[in-house]
Formats: C-alpha cells, sequence, structure tokens
C-alpha cells in the first residue's frame, strides 16, 4: 500500500483562492516532501519538510507536519492558473528490502482563471 | 539549477524492439532512478543506481536493464518492448541518501505498437 496518501483526489478552484492538499502516512519518517507535476512532464520539487519541523514556508507555499497524526498539509496561497498540476507527497519507506522514496497518488488541482 | 534531461519527450516503437531510454544529470549527484508512471498506479520504481556502474531493482525491473557507465549517464534498455510497456518514463538524480529532494527529468512518452 502507498506510504503516502493525498486527500483529495481532485480540487478544483477560482484564481485567487487557497488550495489545501492533505496527505496522511504510514509508518514513522525523517522528513516528507511534496513534489509538483504539470501535465505530461517530470516532477518537480518544491518543499522538504523535517520530522522535527512543524511548519515550513516557501513563497505561497506553506507545508505543515503533524506526526502525530502521521500526516501533512500543502496550503498554496492566492492561487494562479499556473498552478494548476498534480502534487504529490512523498515519504521513505522500506519495501522489497530496500529503502526508497514512495510518492502518493496525487491531488489533481485545477485552478481557473 | 540541477538539469535533469532525457534523450526523447515521445517515442514510437514496435513490439519486439530494443528500446534505450537515456538520462544525462549535470549536478555530479551519485544516486539516479528510472521510474514509470501510469494511470491509477502512480510512480513505481524500476531500477536505480548509488553509484557508476552500480545498479539496484526497483519494484517492477522485469523486462528492463540498466546501464551507468558514467557518473552523469543511466540509461534504461528494454530489451524486447511490448505493449504493456507503454508508459511515461521518468528518470531522477539526487545526493547521497533518501533524505534529500530528488530531481526528475521532463519524461519520455513511450508508446509501444
Amino acid at each position: 500500500s502507498q506510504q503516502g496518501e493525498e486527500d483529495p483526489q481532485a480540487l478544483s478552484i477560482q484564481e485567487g483562492e487557497n488550495a489545501t492538499m492533505n496527505c496522511s502516512y504510514k509508518t514513522s519518517i525523517n522528513n516528507l516532501q511534496w513534489y509538483r507535476q504539470n501535465s505530461g512532464r517530470g516532477l518537480v520539487h518544491l518543499i522538504l519538510i523535517r520530522s522535527n519541523e512543524r511548519e515550513k514556508h516557501s513563497g505561497r507555499l506553506r507545508v505543515t507536519l503533524d506526526t502525530s497524526k502521521k500526516s501533512s498539509s500543502l496550503l498554496i496561497t492566492a492561487s494562479r492558473a499556473a498552478d494548476t498540476a498534480s502534487y504529490f507527497c512523498a515519504t521513505v519507506g522500506f519495501s522489497g528490502g530496500y529503502n526508497k522514496l514512495i510518492f502518493g497518488a496525487g491531488t489533481r488541482l485545477a485552478v481557473h482563471p | 539549477d540541477v538539469k535533469v534531461t532525457q534523450s526523447s519527450r515521445y517515442l514510437v516503437k514496435r513490439t519486439g524492439e530494443k528500446v534505450f531510454l537515456e538520462c544525462v544529470q549535470d549536478m555530479d549527484h551519485e544516486n539516479m532512478f528510472w521510474y514509470r508512471q501510469d494511470p491509477g498506479l502512480g510512480l513505481r520504481l524500476i531500477y536505480f543506481s548509488y553509484d557508476v556502474k552500480m545498479k539496484e531493482k526497483g519494484d517492477i525491473p522485469e523486462g528492463y536493464s540498466v546501464s551507468r557507465e558514467k557518473k552523469e549517464r543511466f540509461s534504461l534498455i528494454l530489451e524486447s518492448a511490448s505493449t504493456n510497456q507503454t508508459s511515461m518514463y521518468l528518470c531522477a538524480s539526487s545526493l547521497p541518501g533518501l533524505l534529500v529532494a530528488q530531481y526528475f527529468g521532463p519524461g519520455t512518452r513511450l508508446l509501444v505498437l
């Protein structure tokens, strides 16, 4: 099963609104990462938050981490049409005999002008 | 900025052909990865490499092989392409360890007829 799972699967908002995406994971982590993928393109690393951090900001992005609830959220403030993309959380998990970065299924965000 | 390039954005091959997907990174990263991405299945790790001439099987190595003769280049080889290998292939690189960001190439969308 997925180490990280995003919620909701899809989100549709108007430009200027805030978008919040959530990620839940199963095992203890050292860090959690968020990535963005524009349609048909590769993933772009957005932000990494360590297990001893509770909140991190990068421009219009705000990430929170609650290790007691095993969850993280990504907030995009004042969204723009260019924010339309899929957003993935990723954590390190042990599977198949090795550690690896495991990606969730993603949240598809559509920002309408 | 880290740059990861992939040899082709789109590729069409016939069943049974041998297919080479090339990935080059310019940041002297030790780690390199090959994923495939399919709707509903997310990103799945095919192979990874922690150093030159080293390779490790990921979750779905069957039907694939890899080559890493130089640090900056990681090649994915489809020995005999099949229609179920039609997919988006993503290459990534990173510094050592898993508690770091992975940097992705733009992806190669492969269609096997």
